[in-house]
């Protein structure tokens, strides 16, 4: 099956600074790779995904690159905010199946 | 509320009790899909239905956890004896069967064994 893993673990950042979350994936045949937000007690948030077929997709301060051949794929957060403290996983799937997650990353901006 | 509901959100047992959790996904899915999260972890996965079909089950799903669909809409997963090691967040998540489509999870029941 798919492994995916997760880096880094845990990532603090000042306010206003980037944060870079990075992921790879066994399986070639993934396709379909989304970002969750999971904030305490709650359940996980879809908050940007991207499909095999780009390198690149971008929704205001949040962007998602794939490196299809290198079998990885990064979240880039934008000049960050005390609200985007969570925790982040990444996920891989391929077409029809399951999702396999990451092990997630915890992320604190500091004020 | 359009979203995908778990219900209870929380449940307390006694070890060796049955608990059942409900899963209502969203009205169009017709793929239900239940993980598992414990603690620091990413989300474990269980099992998957399209429709009524219960397409795949993890090895994590012993013979204690069955789960059924009967009528393609809600679910439910059941846990009988229950074990202090079942404690967890479980988690329910629902998409369209086409392929690369969402998937958007519950707020998950957190389920712990005493």
């Amino acid at each position: 099956g798919e492994n995916v893993e997760q880096h880094p673990s845990t990532l603090s950042v000042q306010e206003g600074d980037s944060a870079v979350i990075k992921c790879t994936y066994s399986d070639s045949a993934s396709n379909y790779f989304p970002w969750y937000k999971q904030e305490l007690g709650k359940g996980p948030q879809l908050i940007i995904d991207i499909r095999s077929n780009v390198g690149e997709k971008k929704d205001q301060r949040i962007a998602v690159t794939l490196n299809k051949t290198a079998k990885h794929f990064s979240l880039h957060i934008t000049e960050t905010q005390p609200e985007d403290s969570a925790v982040y996983f990444c996920a891989a799937r391929r077409p029809g199946n399951q999702f396999y997650f990451g092990t997630g990353t915890s992320l604190t901006v500091i004020p | 509320d359009t979203g995908v509901s778990q219900d209870p959100r929380h449940k307390i047992t006694k070890r060796g009790q049955n608990v059942t959790f409900r899963c209502d996904p969203i009205s169009e899915h017709n793929r239900l899909y239940w993980y598992r999260q414990t603690l620091g972890q990413g989300p474990e996965f269980l099992t998957y239905f399209q429709n009524e079909a219960q397409l795949e089950k993890s090895r994590l799903l012993s013979d204690r956890f069955s789960a059924e669909r009967p009528k393609g809409s809600f679910s439910t997963l059941e846990i009988q004896r229950t074990e202090q090691g079942d404690s967890a967040m479980y988690l329910c998540a629902s998409s369209l069967a086409s392929m690369n489509t969402e998937a958007f999870f519950g707020q998950g029941t957190r389920l712990t064994v005493v």
